[in-house]
């Protein structure tokens, strides 16, 4: 069983509309929880840190589930731009060691 | 964005032999990372830096070694390709090596290998 698992997608979302997926992780030691965005042949770039209490930066929310080992991201009003690949990363260690998942893609439709 | 570049940007180069991937970064930041990232699977640590000559293994850190003589230069080099090892390669940096809400890993534009 991979550590960090994400439906690979695509998640095919109209313009305008809401969008949500899943990252299940299996260290329950785990206390880092990062979504990060990847577009097409370009670095990962961080898009937010998942809070305990869950947190939201403008269209995007993030949650935390420990009890059940997840976390989720909700993108609302999808924009064209939005369309990337979303990598679920969790820390694997307190050394800065991070597990990434495969990503989920989202693709946004006109 | 992090001052951090890599080079070459894209490389072409032939089973057995030996090929040197340079991460440079402006931000004066102690701990540096390699990773490869491949279709279906997340970012792979191969090795990381916690200061100058400090490394240490990742998890798929065979075939690879590396070297850092200057905070703002971590080298990966790959003795004697092989084709397993056509990959896209990241280099990453952070502040501190405990990752927390607010410090995290940022990537440099990455470096795509092929090994015919």
């Amino acid at each position: 069983r991979k550590e960090v698992e994400q439906d690979p997608g695509p998640f095919n979302v109209p313009e305008g509309a809401t969008v949500a997926f899943n990252c299940t992780y299996s260290n329950s030691a785990s206390q880092s929880f990062f979504w990060y965005r990847q577009d097409c042949r370009k670095e990962p770039k961080l898009l937010m840190s998942v809070y305990s209490s869950g947190n939201e930066d403008g269209r995007f929310t993030a949650q935390l589930n420990r009890a059940s080992q997840y976390i989720s991201l909700l993108i609302r009003d999808s924009k064209l731009s939005d369309s990337a690949t979303y990598l679920c990363v969790v820390n694997k260690d307190s050394w800065g060691k991070l597990q990434f998942g495969a990503g989920t893609q989202v693709v946004v439709t006109p | 964005d992090a001052g951090i570049t890599q080079s070459p940007r894209h490389k072409v180069t032939e089973t057995g032999t030996p090929v040197t991937l340079r991460c440079h970064q402006t931000e004066n930041h102690r701990y540096m990372y390699w990773y490869r990232q491949d279709p279906g699977h997340g970012l792979r640590l191969i090795h990381y830096s916690y200061g100058v000559k400090d490394t240490d293994k990742g998890e798929v850190s065979d075939g690879y070694s590396v070297s850092r003589s200057k905070t703002e230069d971590f080298l990966l080099t790959l003795e004697s390709a092989t084709s397993s090892q056509t990959s896209v390669y990241f280099c990453a940096i952070s502040w501190s090596p405990r990752t927390s809400e607010t410090d995290t890993q940022y990537f440099g534009p990455g470096t795509r290998l092929t090994v015919l």
